[in-house]
């Protein structure tokens, strides 16, 4: 079975650093892009970033582009999403999720399936 | 980056009820379009890709259809299940955006 699992929640305060990460397993971790969405409370599906394991290209939307770092570790299948200094504007859940895919010729359609179950990130004084 | 626009942002209905819900791009992105559901505290699940092609074990009442710039997710008759948000996504180019979401709630 495909399955990410992600690290528990965390509490922070504002300034402090955090990395949370996504283990994938029953799949060729190297094979697939791996990207991360932010919900904040309430809120929508906001697409953060994708990165490819095996060479660690790295993509990010301009909206996060600076204000977040994604990284992955082949070796133990687990790709990750750090900040260096939080907001109290980061609370929020962030799920990991692979970038499926399907190419016909040249033209590949992507999609995200499976998803993590989600880490919620508190940040507050 | 390409935007997405769903509307209703929310509806009601009732089981067994006939529910369409557009997305309309930006720009054309041909058929690249996803739908996902997500219900409420659950992380989002993959309903369809690339516009109309139904995910392995999701219902056939659910369908997608729409080329271009205009999408549309229908479900043919509303389960109790079906209560949740949906959201699209485009796939023609990174950042892959989504839309803002539509909540269906029950009448």
């Amino acid at each position: 079975e495909v399955q990410l699992v992600q690290s528990g929640a965390e509490v922070k305060k504002p300034g402090e650093s955090l990395k949370i990460s996504c283990k994938g397993s029953g799949y060729s971790f190297t094979s697939y892009w791996i990207g991360w969405v932010r919900q904040m409370p309430g809120k929508g599906l906001e697409w953060m970033g994708i990165i490819y394991p095996d060479d660690s290209d790295t993509r990010y939307s301009p909206s996060f582009q600076g204000q977040v770092t994604i990284s992955a570790d082949k070796s133990i299948s687990t790709a990750y999403l750090q900040w260096s200094s939080l907001k109290a504007s980061d609370t929020a859940m962030y799920y990991c999720a692979r970038l499926d895919r399907y190419c016909r010729s040249t033209n590949c359609h992507n999609w995200f399936d499976p998803w993590g179950q989600g880490t919620l990130v508190t940040v507050s004084s | 980056d390409i935007q997405m626009t769903q509307s209703p942002s929310s509806l009601s209905a009732s089981v067994r009820d006939r529910v369409t819900i557009t997305c309309r791009a930006s720009q054309n992105i041909s058929s690249y379009l996803n739908w996902y559901q997500q219900k409420a505290g659950k992380a989002p699940k993959l309903l369809i890709y690339d516009g109309f092609s139904l995910q392995s074990g999701v219902p056939s009442r659910f369908s997608g259809s729409g080329s271009g710039t205009d999408f549309t997710l229908t479900i043919s008759s509303l389960q109790p299940e079906d209560f949740a948000a949906y959201y699209c996504q485009q796939s023609y180019s990174t950042p892959f955006t989504f839309g803002g979401g539509t909540k269906v709630e029950i009448k």
